[in-house]
């Protein structure tokens, strides 16, 4: 069990909105950062979003990041079939250890 | 640009320890947290813990028990060491690169990671 809660999968039309949540704690989300990445199918996960809503160099800016209380949420616009992968969040937790959500599939139909 | 690059055995017997170096190649791991996190068959990712180059750690408090995470900063190179292995630790890990600090709040970023390397406990 995953001390972060995401959903276990999400899809939409290409060229369409998605947006993938992740809820936490005032241990974890509700007094930190939050971070996404990006798994596409067989690779090592990819930082794709830090400190709430900045992105590194390289991600486009169809991929947002936002924050809220104790909850954070990831959104994708303009889905492409590329973007198919897992998304998991990630934050430092009061407990001294970084935690992870159980991860979310994107399914572009 | 940096990379890391993870070596060490693919198969370990139960109840033996599981050992793991991370090479870092094309940067210093000056001023970074050396991160180790798995992710088992099918499931998500799970922090397993991380080290500062100057050599403080912070374990998972699932796993404390068992790990250990060392660096050689003069290697350019950091381990994990896994005890009391069972299938439980099958998983392909990993390491990464993390910026970890304070700036308001704590935020903590893996920003770049190796490839990762399968591990299977079986006898």
């Amino acid at each position: 069990q995953s001390v972060l809660t995401q959903p276990p999968s999400v899809s939409a039309a290409p060229g369409q909105k998605v947006t993938i949540s992740c809820s936490g704690s005032s241990s974890n989300i509700g007094n930190n950062y939050v971070s996404w990445y990006q798994q596409l199918p067989g690779t090592a996960p990819k930082l794709l979003m830090y400190e709430n809503n900045k992105r590194p160099s390289g991600i486009p800016d169809r991929f947002s990041g936002s924050k809220s209380g104790t909850s954070a949420t990831l959104g994708i616009t303009g889905l492409q079939t590329g973007d198919e992968a897992d998304y998991y969040c990630g934050t430092w937790d009061s407990s001294l250890s970084a935690v992870f959500g159980g991860g979310t599939k994107l399914t572009v139909l | 640009q940096v990379q890391l690059q993870e070596s060490g055995p693919g198969l370990v017997k139960p109840s033996e320890t599981l050992s793991l170096t991370c090479t870092v190649s094309g940067g210093s791991i000056t001023y970074y947290y050396l991160t180790w996190i798995r992710q088992s068959p099918g499931k998500g990712l799970e922090w397993i813990g991380h080290i500062y180059y100057s050599g403080s750690t912070n374990y998972n408090p699932s796993l404390e028990s068992r790990v250990t995470i060392s660096v050689e900063t003069s290697k350019n190179q950091f381990s994990l060491e896994l005890s009391s292995l069972t299938a439980a630790d099958t998983a392909v890990y990993y390491c990464a690169r993390g910026d970890y600090g304070w700036s308001g709040r704590y935020y903590y970023n893996m920003d770049v990671w190796g490839k990762g390397t399968t591990v299977t406990v079986s006898s």
